[in-house]
């Protein structure tokens, strides 16, 4: 059974770090691997989706990449503002599933 | 945390006809996200359903096409209408947990459309 684990659980940081979100996943048998946003009343917003014979994806100041032998994932987020201020989820998608969810790592950035 | 069922969890459905998805949630919750993940595509928000008011549509999809009835605090249904084969995809219902807590998410349900 594929389960999928992002760490750290919650992440504060000053404004302008730069910062690494992880995502562990037990069966590296997927198809693609995404990165979503999670902001209070405002469901979800897709960043970025990896497909499985893909290193890595880029988009602004966020970069993911995916090693799918080693069942590993990592976001990062470059020069932090306070607007980033949200919880990244991370999700596993395999065949005949839905995805597969991290529990994900809440971030707060503070000016 | 909130505990989500879903169903059907797959179905195999003839073109032209409608499906009807039920979302099930084991606490009171304000809002309720129905999603689609098209093949090899990332999640995609359908509507938000609140309680006693009509949904609200992203940009891309209608009413006529998804309806979607939210009669209580507990329960929503989301219906694909008129489906064709683009309709194949996996359409997931969403919870925020209470004081803006993650969202918890149903199992889904895998559509086809032959």
């Amino acid at each position: 059974k594929q389960e999928v684990t992002q760490i750290p659980a919650a992440l504060s940081v000053p404004e302008g770090e730069n910062l690494v979100l992880n995502c562990s996943f037990t069966d590296s048998a997927i198809y693609n691997l995404q990165w979503f946003r999670q902001d209070p009343g405002k469901g979800l917003t897709s960043l970025l989706l990896i497909q499985s014979s893909q290193r890595e994806q880029t988009s602004g100041r966020l970069n993911a990449s995916l090693d799918k032998s080693s069942g590993r994932s990592t976001l990062y987020i470059a020069a932090s503002q306070p607007g980033d201020s949200a919880t990244y989820l991370c999700a596993v998608n395999q065949a005949g599933t839905a995805l597969i969810f991290g529990k994900g790592t809440t971030l707060s950035v503070s000016s | 945390s909130a505990v989500i069922s879903q169903k059907p969890s797959r179905d195999i459905c003839q073109r032209g006809t409608s499906l009807t998805i039920q979302c099930q949630v084991d606490s009171q919750v304000t809002m309720m996200f129905w999603y689609r993940q098209q093949p090899g595509q990332s999640l995609t928000l359908i509507a938000t359903a609140n309680q006693g008011s009509e949904a609200t549509y992203e940009s891309g999809f209608v009413i006529d096409k998804f309806p979607i009835s939210r009669p209580n605090l507990t329960f929503s249904t989301l219906t694909v209408s008129n489906m064709s084969p683009e309709d194949s995809s996996i359409y997931l219902c969403s919870v925020e947990g209470q004081n803006n807590e993650k969202l918890f998410f149903g199992s889904g349900t895998q559509l086809s459309v032959l």
